[in-house]
């Protein structure tokens, strides 16, 4: 089946700290996979994506390289503010289909 | 970006009850809705897909006659929660997308406390 597993949270950092929020999932095929961000009171915003193996998604200063031989889609970003805090979803969405499949959600908590 | 309103952002009712949900997109024609629900500590999960003028598309183990949903317009799709009860109490999220469904738009969510 389809599945996304992703890091626990929450996770708290310190501004300009490097973020790593680790993602892997389980699909049949070549899945398009996607970073999520849902910021207080907010719906879920598309923070960036990746359709085949080896492409990197990248915004804001977020990245995440699609890496199918470890079947991992981790997010990075090399300083973080206070305005990142907000809760990130991994998802992936299968060749030809419309429905994402979505990990638990990592919170992220970016203090002063 | 485009925008996807709910409403409400929450409520409580009493066991035995309905309640509907409304999911609007603001500034674009949705052909596609879908509709997800997120327990504490778990992930979102897709509970039915619905197409403007079309029946619903339920995922398996999704009762549809508790679960009603109406995409009626290109603008408007509603969930009603039939009979509700303490163990429907959950996070009921709704995405849009539009004809070319590269990229689906969230509402803000919905939080059902049924007492």
């Amino acid at each position: 089946g389809n599945s996304v597993t992703q890091m626990e949270g929450p996770v708290t950092l310190s501004e300009e700290a490097f973020l790593t929020i680790n993602c892997t999932y389980t699909a049949t095929g070549y899945p398009s996979l996607f970073w999520y961000v849902q910021y207080p009171g907010e719906g879920l915003q598309l923070l960036l994506k990746a359709t085949k193996a080896d492409d990197k998604g990248s915004n804001k200063g977020f990245e995440a390289t699609y890496r199918k031989e470890t079947t991992s889609f981790h997010l990075e970003k090399g300083s973080v503010q206070v305005s990142d805090s907000a809760v990130y979803f991994c998802a992936l969405r299968k060749t030809g289909a419309n429905n994402l499949f979505f990990g638990t959600g990592t919170r992220l908590t970016v203090i002063p | 970006g485009a925008v996807v309103s709910q409403h409400p952002s929450r409520v409580i009712c009493k066991s035995g009850t309905s309640v509907k949900i409304e999911c609007r997109s603001l500034d674009f024609q949705a052909t596609t809705m879908f509709w997800y629900r997120q327990f504490p500590k778990q992930s979102l999960m897709l509970m039915a897909t619905s197409n403007e003028g079309s029946k619903a598309t339920y995922e398996q183990g999704v009762e549809k006659d508790k679960f009603l949903i109406n995409h009626a317009s290109l603008t408007l799709s509603t969930l009603t929660v039939t009979s509700a009860h303490p163990e429907d109490s959950s996070f009921y999220i709704c995405s849009a997308s539009d004809a070319g469904q590269e990229t689906q738009y969230f509402g803000p969510g919905t939080r059902l406390l049924v007492l």
